[in-house]
């Protein structure tokens, strides 16, 4: 079944431990990306990556890392978490960048930082 | 002012109803999305839009490109059609970049 998959589902933490949110695709696609989604706000473009070694800055990178190291993993990484980094996080995917291909999210991962 | 506005921001109504969900941008498209996010907050893409009209089941979507504007709609509404629908952009000049509406949350009733 073609899917995202996102690790782990639920997250509780402290403010400065580091974490790791885990991203997978099994559709070889190359266009992988994360946003953050909170109230009133909507969905926000944090890192994308249209291949393997190569990411861009989406619209709210700060405070956030991303590696592409093969062409299925996307993981993104919070060095230092703080509580305004407190949101609903997707993972997606699409074939390729361009207009004719749809995105395919992961099923969210909710964070919470104290 | 945001790039991509949806109205309504909520709405409600009874099973079997014509539902209208609305899209206005502000900025140079390539490709319009709709999404749906379910209760649970999973997002499934419902539709990519660049230009005239698609139709899946009792969805239908469309686009005026001129007019910045794309609507989605429902016909005979089911309360599992209940969902946030979302609306996102992929910019002309930047065809990586996805910029999202803020979503419109539906409420159908038996």
């Amino acid at each position: 079944e073609a899917q995202v998959t996102q690790n782990p589902r639920y997250l509780i933490t402290v403010t400065g431990k580091k974490l790791t949110v885990t991203c997978s695709q099994n559709m070889n696609h190359e266009y992988m990306s994360w946003y953050r989604q909170d109230p009133g706000l909507g969905l926000r473009q944090i890192y994308y990556s249209m291949n393997v070694e190569v990411t861009d800055k989406g619209d709210v990178p700060e405070g956030y890392k991303v590696s592409r190291k093969e062409k299925r993993n996307f993981p993104l990484i919070l060095e230092s978490p703080s509580p305004n980094q407190t949101s609903l996080y997707f993972c997606a995917s699409s074939l390729i960048r361009g207009p004719s291909y749809e995105q395919y999210f992961g099923p969210g991962t909710r964070l919470t930082v104290t | 002012k945001n790039e991509v506005e949806q109205s309504p921001q909520n709405l409600t109504a009874q099973e079997g109803e014509f539902i209208t969900i609305n899209c206005s941008y502000s900025v140079g498209i390539s490709a319009l999305h709709w999404l749906q996010q379910h209760p649970g907050g999973g997002i499934v893409s419902l539709f990519m839009l660049s230009s005239g009209k698609k139709k899946h089941g009792r969805l239908i979507a469309t686009i005026n490109i001129q007019e910045k504007h794309s609507s989605l709609h429902i016909t005979a509404s089911h309360p599992r059609d209940s969902a946030v629908y979302i609306c996102a952009v992929r910019l002309f000049y930047n065809t990586d970049k996805l910029i999202f509406g803020t979503g419109t949350r539906l409420q159908v009733f038996p």
